[in-house]
């Protein structure tokens, strides 16, 4: 069973442009969501996706977005990039919510957004 | 809000050696679940081992094992016969089951492994 496919790996944008990330989860997980890791910040929740939906969102800027297609393929989207938007995008799968569940997270290799 | 605590920002033992990473959690919640994550330097997260908590038997996968302390709110990871490709950050999580929608994973800020020949 292939894993979470995240693309693109890298990623250089420059500061007041816009960018997407795809993720592509494992094959039957429903859930997908998304967290930025930075070396200051840690590991930050960012949003989860369950059927098409969103079922939260962590404390960021509405310039984050994303969203969820009938395949659980998901989508983020940075509007307006700033240079503090620089970090690793991870994407994580799960058959069924983890707060629901207590199913663990299947992560990708994640994509490296570098605003310059 | 929860938080994660690991207190120890890096650590290196020798090969075959067993070692202890700390993690402690603040919460209100009394139903929830607790992960330990491994990143290496491919960065991709790796699953170490989850624990229940309602469960209080500790978890154990191979050479890992947890020591889950719910009163003191402490969840440490135990590596056995600790391996070269044990070298990694290791990430504490935590979950609330809500039902209704959670906060995803809070993480704490990672320990880095190191593991010397």
């Amino acid at each position: 069973k292939a894993g979470v496919t995240q693309t693109p790996r890298y990623l250089i944008k420059t500061r007041g442009q816009q960018v997407t990330l795809s993720c592509s989860p494992i094959s039957g997980h429903r859930s997908v969501s998304w967290y930025q890791q930075t070396p200051g910040q840690g590991l930050q929740f960012l949003f989860e996706y369950f059927s098409e939906t969103q079922r939260n969102k962590g404390n960021f800027p509405g310039r984050f977005s994303g969203r969820q297609f009938s395949n659980s393929r998901s989508e983020m989207n940075v509007s307006t990039l700033e240079l503090g938007d620089s970090a690793l995008y991870l994407c994580a799968s799960s058959f069924l919510p983890g707060d629901v569940s207590g199913s663990p997270l299947h992560f990708g290799n994640g994509t490296r957004l570098t605003v310059t | 809000a929860q938080t994660v605590t690991q207190s120890q920002p890096e650590m290196s033992v020798q090969e075959a050696e067993t070692v202890t990473l700390s993690c402690t959690y603040d919460t209100s919640e009394n139903n929830y679940y607790l992960f330990w994550y491994k990143q290496p330097p491919s960065r991709q997260m790796i699953l170490v081992i989850r624990q229940e908590a309602y469960k209080q038997q500790n978890a154990t996968e191979n050479r890992f094992s947890v020591n889950f302390q719910k009163a003191a709110k402490s969840f440490s990871l135990k590596i056995s016969d600790s391996q070269l490709g044990d070298t990694a950050m290791y990430f504490c999580a935590f979950t609330a089951y809500s039902g209704g929608g959670a906060d995803g994973l809070t993480f704490g800020k990672g320990t880095h492994l190191i593991i010397q020949p």
